[in-house]
Order: C-alpha cells, then structure tokens, then sequence
C-alpha cells in the first residue's frame, strides 16, 4: 500500500525566511508520481508540480524549489524569502503509474504554513 | 483551456435529508473524473472516480454514490445524510491520455449536516 507522510503538521516563519516542508513516502511501485498542491483559506487546491520517479532532477521555480531524493523516499519542498501569501496548506501526494488510466492520488495529512510579518 | 466547477459552493443540511453535489468540467473530452473529501483538519480521501460515462469505481464504502449521467458531469449523491458525512468535497479531473496524470481541482462545495 502507498502512504505518504508530512511530519510537520504546522510550521510558523517571519516574512522572508526560508522553510523546507517535508514529505516521505512510500510505494512499491519503480514507476510513480509525486505532486506537490497548495490549499490556501479558500479551499481549492492549486496544483504546484509532478515528478516522475525516474526524474530525480530538483527543480526550481521563482522562490519554489523541490529536492526529490529516491534514496531517502522523500520529495522536500522549500520556500526561499517567504511571503505571507505563501500562507496555506501544503499537500505532498503520491500517485501509482498503476494498469489503465485513472490516477489515484494518496495524500500526505498536510503541513500548515503560517508566515507573518 | 480546461475549468472545472462544482455547486453548490456550501450546503447545510439536516440529518437524513438527501444530497446532491454536482461537477462539470469544460474545454475537454473524455477526463477521468474523481470525488475527494477533506473532513476538518485532515487529508483528501478518494471516495469515488470514473473513468467514462456511467463507470464507477468505489474506494471507500460509505454512504454516498457516484454517478456519472454525460461525458463531463460527475455527481455525488446521499439518500440520507449523516452527521459524519459533513466536510469539503473537491472535484478533480485527469485527461483521459494514458500517460497523463496530473489531477486538477475544482473550488470545492462545504457540506455541514446538522
């Protein structure tokens, strides 16, 4: 079975600090799917990236980047210069290649980010 | 492009009372489409997906039903309401490739039974 786990339930950082948000997960499966979405106060989740897991490239984008690690089963996410728009709720999420062509997701519980000023 | 929609946006309901949720998607054909709930606090649980018109696939036995009338409306139904049935319900979709999967959300309905 897949299970994905957010160790941090909730973390709290200043405006312009930097925070890493954990995921670990764990799966059977050689091919998969990682994801990363954001869950701000509104509710919708803002899809945010996918890796595959033959892709272990870390990717960057703007103040957003991802070091996905197949040897520790993890897929970190790092906000640099935090913003207090970056407040939300942060949802690590595991996907099976799997027969067919739905995908089902497994999510972590979700880490809480409160950025203040 | 793509936009999904689900209504209504929030629902309070009484205990027993009957339920229908609705999600539509637009500017694609054939998606895989999947209902999610977030009860308070917590993860997204898959409750149900379909792969096409009038296919569904159960994930967690319950009290609700999924079903799936035209290619791009999906809907979540109760004959009767619990109190544990309350939670955020999102509606995401895939496209129907084979080799895509990344799902996007619709902005989700807040369901309180009283």
């Amino acid at each position: 079975a897949q299970k994905v786990t957010q160790a941090q339930t909730e973390i709290s950082v200043v405006e312009k600090e930097d925070v890493t948000l954990d995921c670990v997960y764990e799966t059977r499966d050689t091919t998969y799917y990682l994801f990363w979405y954001k869950q701000p106060p509104s509710g919708e989740l803002v899809f945010l990236i996918r890796r595959n897991s033959f892709d272990e490239q870390n990717e960057i984008s703007g103040r957003y980047s991802w070091n996905f690690q197949k040897s520790t089963s993890s897929f970190n996410f790092t906000i640099t210069a935090s913003q207090v728009v970056d407040s939300a709720v942060y949802f690590c999420a595991l996907s099976e290649a799997g027969a067919g062509t739905a995908s089902k997701l497994t999510f972590g519980t979700g880490t809480r980010l409160q950025v203040t000023l | 492009s793509q936009t999904i929609h689900q209504w209504p946006a929030t629902l309070v309901q009484p205990v027993g009372s009957p339920l229908s949720l609705e999600c539509t998607v637009e500017g694609t054909s054939n998606p895989n489409l999947y209902w999610y709930r977030q009860a308070a606090g917590r993860g997204l649980q898959l409750l149900f997906y379909s792969v096409g018109i009038g296919q569904i696939s159960s994930e967690v036995p319950q009290n609700l039903s999924a079903s799936r009338p035209q290619d791009r409306q999906f809907i979540l139904s109760s004959k009767k309401l619990l109190l544990s049935d309350s939670g955020f319900y999102l509606c995401a979709w895939t496209s129907g490739d084979r080799g895509t999967k990344t799902q996007y959300f619709g902005p989700g309905t807040r369901l309180l039974v009283l």
